[in-house]
Formats: C-alpha cells, structure tokens, sequence
C-alpha cells in the first residue's frame, strides 16, 4: 500500500527555517517524481517544488532561492529544506506523488503538515 | 503562464443531483487536465486524469469531459460523501497550476 507521510511543521519566526520530511512506503521515491504542493488556509493548492527521478529540481517563483528539494534514498524520503520564511509561506505542506514528467498529475499525497510564520 | 477559470466556486445542490463544474484554459492544454475532490481537513484526492480517465476506485458517477480549453468534472447522481471541494489541475505547461476550487454544499 502505498503512503505519504509528512512530518517537520510547526511555528517558525519570519525569517527562520524548518525541514520538512515526507516517508513514503509502498514505492520507490527515486524512480518517481515526487512534489510538494501547499495550502495557505482557507485558499487553493499551490505547487511548490518537483525532484525527477534524474534528480533534476524545479522550484515555483515564490519560493525559489529559499526552498530546496532533496530526497534520501536510503531512507526513501523526500525533504523540503525551508529558509528565510515568511509569512505568506504559512500553509499546509503535502508531499505528492507524479508517475511521470508528461504525467504531472499527483496520485497519491500525504497527510499535510502546518507550518505556520509569525512572530 | 497559462491562466484557468473554475466555476462556479460555490454550488448549492441536493442528494440524486446532477452536477457540473467548469475549468476553462487561457490556451489550449490538450488533455492535460486532472480533477481532486477535497473534504475539510484533508489531502485532495485524484479523481480524473487525462481529461477523462477515470483513477482507479473512483466511483463511475464521476466522469471528466472536454480537450483543448473547456474542460468539466460532472458528478451523474450526488451522494452524500461528495460533498467536497473540487479543483483542476492543468499539467501541459511548467509549472502546473490548479483552479480556483469549487465548493459543492447541501442545498
């Protein structure tokens, strides 16, 4: 059965940072395309990040230079490394699943984790 | 950037009801489009890829129409449990982007 979880949210000053974490079972993460997509509350989901199975990163505009993706194989898990948050980064984070880059659709997502930035 | 228009973005409807939700492209996306459903407090759902490919386990009231710009999520006879939000996903161009979201309440 495949599963998502995240973990790793939580309250941050701006400014600040945090890691999430994202243990996937039931796949393999290095041989997808795993994403992360965010949820301000009470707003629409937003694309954040993809890591290819090559291991090629792409970042949306909002967050590039700040975010970073990244994935442990070992471990089968997917990390988004948060830097110099800000407020309008407050959201809910899940981690998703895409089968392939012509396919970026999302088939499978965690749970969420909230990180909320404010002082 | 490829701009989409989900409507409506609240729906009243009742039980047995047919429903429709419209998602309409700024260019064409051929069928490039995906369809979640949402309930509060929890991950969206992959309902319809490709347009109209049905995910597996999705219940077969849910159908996807449409290529190019206009696309529609239809839901044949509303349950209960499909009260929900709803979003599209268009994944032709970098970077994906979703709809807007439509929310189906009980009339």
């Amino acid at each position: 059965e495949v599963q998502l979880v995240e973990s790793g949210g939580g309250l941050v000053q701006p400014g600040g940072s945090l890691r999430l974490s994202c243990a996937a079972s039931g796949f393999t993460v290095s041989s997808n395309y795993m994403s992360w997509v965010r949820q301000a509350p009470g707003k629409g989901l937003e694309w954040v990040s993809v890591i290819y199975s090559g291991g090629s990163t792409y970042y949306a505009d909002s967050v590039k230079g700040r975010f970073t993706i990244s994935r442990d194989n070992s471990k089968n898990t997917l990390y988004l490394q948060m830097n110099s948050l800000r407020a309008e980064d407050t959201a809910v984070y899940y981690c998703a699943r895409s089968i392939a880059v012509a396919a970026h659709y999302f088939d499978y997502w965690g749970q969420g984790t909230l990180v909320t930035v404010s002082s | 950037a490829i701009w989409m228009t989900q409507s409506p973005s609240l729906l009243s409807a009742s039980t047995g009801d047919r429903v429709t939700i419209s998602c309409r492209m700024s260019q064409g996306i051929s069928s490039y489009l995906a369809w979640y459903q949402q309930k509060p407090g929890k991950a969206p759902e992959l309902l319809i890829y490709a347009a109209s490919t049905l995910q597996s386990g999705v219940p077969s009231r849910f159908s996807g129409s449409g290529s190019g710009t206009d696309f529609t999520l239809t839901i044949s006879c509303l349950q209960s449990e499909d009260f929900a939000t709803y979003y599209c996903q268009q994944y032709y161009s970098f970077p994906s982007t979703f709809g807007q979201g439509t929310k189906v309440e009980i009339k």
